[in-house]
Order: structure tokens, then sequence, then C-alpha cells
């Protein structure tokens, strides 16, 4: 069985300071990891993708993710935070060998940015 | 360029009614799948389509619910007797080919159904 666990359900930051969210997961083998983020009244967007090419991930508006197999940790982060970036962010797993495999979402992070 | 498209966005039933969600995945994507978001979760996986086949129906939480995709391309989600419990955003989301390296999945806006 697939997990996911979003490890705070809130985090705050100023703008320009560096955003962390962080991610385990849980899988008997080698796992397909994405983030999405959902703005409100909006559609879930992929932030970024891990397919096993390589563990230092980069997605789209800055954000990037580290894939660590020792500590089964997908950790999202971002060097300066902007307004824009408030939203709600899914640490998600997949099967990668499997045909038509649902996505497992975590619970979610709401990331808050104050100016 | 198009994306995926749900109609309607909004829907407020009764207690008791039948509702029918609709959702238009991107052309040419041959797996679509349903799920279901309650306020402050993240989505669970319903029901999932290979073109026309429904290959998984793990999800559908009763037989209240039900989902087609008769063409293989627009799907349906139809829930019966709606009761409060049912009141959450629906996604539908498609992807390209039934295997892939990685599984991306294009999500659409969702439809929020409210049942009073």
């Amino acid at each position: 069985a697939q997990s996911v666990t979003q490890l705070d359900s809130h985090v705050s930051v100023s703008e320009g300071t560096p955003v962390l969210l962080r991610c385990n997961y849980s899988s008997s083998y080698s796992p397909s990891l994405f983030w999405y983020v959902q703005h409100p009244n909006k559609g879930l967007q992929l932030l970024l993708k891990y397919t096993s090419a390589a563990t230092l991930v980069k997605g789209i508006n800055g954000f990037e993710a580290e894939f660590k197999k020792s500590e089964t940790s997908f950790h999202l982060t971002k060097p300066s935070a902007h307004m824009s970036d408030a939203a709600e962010y899914f640490c998600v797993v997949s099967d990668p060998n499997q045909a038509g495999t649902a996505l497992i979402f975590g619970k979610g992070t709401t990331l808050s940015v104050s100016s | 360029g198009a994306g995926v498209s749900q109609s309607p966005r909004y829907k407020v039933a009764k207690r008791g009614q039948d509702v029918a969600l609709r959702c238009d995945p991107i052309s040419g994507h041959v797996s679509l799948f349903w799920y279901q978001q309650a306020l402050g979760q993240g989505p669970e996986f319903l029901t999932y389509f290979q073109n026309e086949a429904q290959l998984d129906k793990s999800g559908l939480p009763s037989d209240r619910f039900f989902a087609e995709r008769p063409e293989g391309s627009v799907s349906t989600l139809k829930i019966q007797r709606t009761q409060q419990e049912d009141s959450a955003v629906y996604l539908c989301a498609s992807s390209l080919a039934p295997r892939q390296t990685y599984n991306e999945q294009f999500f659409g806006p969702g439809t929020r159904l409210t049942v009073l």
C-alpha cells in the first residue's frame, strides 16, 4: 500500500523568505512522486514530478523537490516566496508500473505568504 | 489549448435528488479518473476508465454512485438519492496513455456539490 504524509497542515512565511513544505511517503516499490498546487476555485496544477531520472527535481515557478530514499521524503522548497504562491499544496504518490493507477494525495498544506 | 473541463461548476441539490456531473477530458486522452475532495482534505480516488471501459470502481463510496464513459471521451458521474455526506468537490482528471513512466494526470476545475 502507498501513502503520503504531509507533516504540516499550515505553513506561514513572509514574502522573500524560503519555503519548505514537508512530505514523507510510504511505498513498497520505487514510486512516482508529485507536487500539485491548488489555487482557490482553480484546478490542480502539477508543480513537479519525480520519475527516478534525477533525485533533485525542478518544477515551475521556482519550486524544487529532492527525493531522499533513505528518509522516504520528498520535501518541496523555494528560495524566495512570492505573494502569488499562497495556495494549497498536495504531495502525491503513484505506482508508475501499473496501468491506470490512481494518484494518492496527502491531506494538503496551506501556504500563507505575508507582505 | 483546451484542458479538462467540467460542468456544472457548482451544483446545489436537495437531499434525495439525483445529480449528474459531466467531464470533458483532453482530446485523445485514453485514461479518465474521478476523484472526490471533501472540505479540507486531499482528493480521493473514485473510479477509472480506459477508453470506454471502467476498469476500477473500487473508490465509489456506495451503489448510489455510478459513472459512465460510453464513447470513450466525455464521462458522467451520477449520484442518486444524494445525501449530505456527498457534499464535496468532484474532480475529473485525464492522462494520455494507460501506461506511462510517471502517470501524469491533468485535472479539471471540479464541480462543487452542496447537498442541503
